[in-house]
Parts: structure tokens; sequence; C-alpha cells
């Protein structure tokens, strides 16, 4: 199957700091990729669609400028949460597209573990 | 109404029994469906696509109800390995979206 990499796999970080998480598709081109985040017990939760080459689409309730999202090539997205603090701790997933169609789905990065202190 | 609808479990099943979830969504128009599958502390890992026909894949079968608008997941002999979260997962109508997950249900196959 299609692998997406993550970078870093985990932070550990002071409040107030930015952290910057790379998201990127090995071996296939993904126009589109797509943030989560995941609070313990929780489901995913879809934070942000990332189009390469145009601004990113946020789900309700995201603040745009909190997170902010690059995606300069295809294939490679960057998530940086800006001033970090302690209620933004949780398990960051990417995923990117890949298939056409009915056979369309998404394959996902290991995630990033943010620990905001 | 939740989008997507699990029961959560946990399920306790034998090694080698065969065990069974449903899960239901709310979006009639909803375009395309997964069972994905994730470890304690891992990211979804896609388990298999359904289709509208059913498919199986080795021990596994997954069944779309269009009409009563739920999907089931059935493993057979399972294993030891099997035990997971199994997180039922919709593609919303317009392809556009990111996918929509269930909480998933907690598998525990015991020995």
């Amino acid at each position: 199957g299609a692998v997406v990499s993550q970078h870093p796999s985990w932070v550990i970080c002071k409040s107030g700091t930015s952290v910057k998480i790379e998201c990127r598709s090995l071996d296939f081109q993904a126009t589109t990729m797509f943030w989560y985040r995941q609070f313990p017990k929780q489901s995913l939760m879809l934070m942000a669609t990332s189009n390469e080459g145009s601004k990113a689409t946020y789900e309700q309730g995201v603040e745009k400028d909190k997170f902010l999202i690059n995606h300069a090539s295809l294939t490679l997205s960057t998530l940086t949460v800006t001033s970090a603090h302690p209620e933004d701790s949780s398990f960051y997933i990417c995923s990117a597209r890949a298939g056409r169609g009915a056979r369309e789905t998404q394959y996902f990065g290991p995630g990033t573990r943010l620990l905001v202190l | 109404r939740k989008e997507v609808e699990q029961d959560p479990g946990p399920f306790n099943v034998p090694e080698g029994a065969t065990v069974a979830f449903n899960c239901t969504y709310s979006n009639s128009a909803s375009q395309s469906f997964f069972w994905y599958r994730q470890d304690c502390r891992k990211e979804p890992k896609l388990l298999m696509s359904v289709y509208s026909s059913g498919n199986e894949d080795g021990r596994f079968t997954a069944q779309l109800n269009r009409a009563s608008q739920y999907i089931s997941l059935l493993i057979r002999d399972s294993k030891l390995s099997d035990s997971a979260t199994y997180l039922c997962v919709v593609n919303p109508p317009g392809g556009a979206d990111g996918l929509t997950f269930g909480k998933g249900t907690h598998l525990i196959i015991q020995p």
C-alpha cells in the first residue's frame, strides 16, 4: 500500500512554542492531504484539508491562524501549531488521498504525539 | 445524531471464534465506506473497503446495506493478533472532504 511518513514522531515542548509537523507521501503524489487530531479514547477528528498550491480548508471550530498549513508540493504538507498550549497536546495524524472513484481511500502517516508542558 | 455510530465494546472473544460488528451512518448520500484497524497508540490502517455487493478478504467479510445505512464486518477464526480497535469510516458525498470516523469498536481476542 501507499506509504505516508510524518516527522517528528513525538514532540515535548514548553507552552508558547510553535511546533512544525511534516507529512510526506513517499511513493505517490497527493494533491490532497488531510490533518486529523485524536484525543485519548476519542475518534479521529478532521482538522483541515490541505490542497497543493492553494489555501487549506479548515473544519468548523479549528482556528486557521493557530494551525497553519502549507502544502507546497505534491508530496509534502506541513502543519504548524503556533504558540502551543497544554490543551493542544494530542495525537496529530496526516493522511494522503490515493486511488480514484470508488477505490479512493486515504493512507495515514504514523502520527505525531505532541505534549505541551 | 452522530454521523457514524459504532458499539464501542469491548468485545471479548475467545481465539478461533467468529465475531461481527456493525456500524450505522447518518448521511444517506455517503459515497464510500471502509473498515480501518487502529492498534493502541498507532495510526489507523486500512483493513478493507466495503463495496455494495459485499466483499471478502481472507477471514474478513464486509457488507454494506444502503437501505438501512449500516456496514458490517465479520471476522472468522479470530486470532490473538486481531485484537485492536476497528474503525468504521465513511466518505461523505462530494469526495473532497476528509473521512468521517466512528469512535471504533474495541476487540479483545482471548487465548
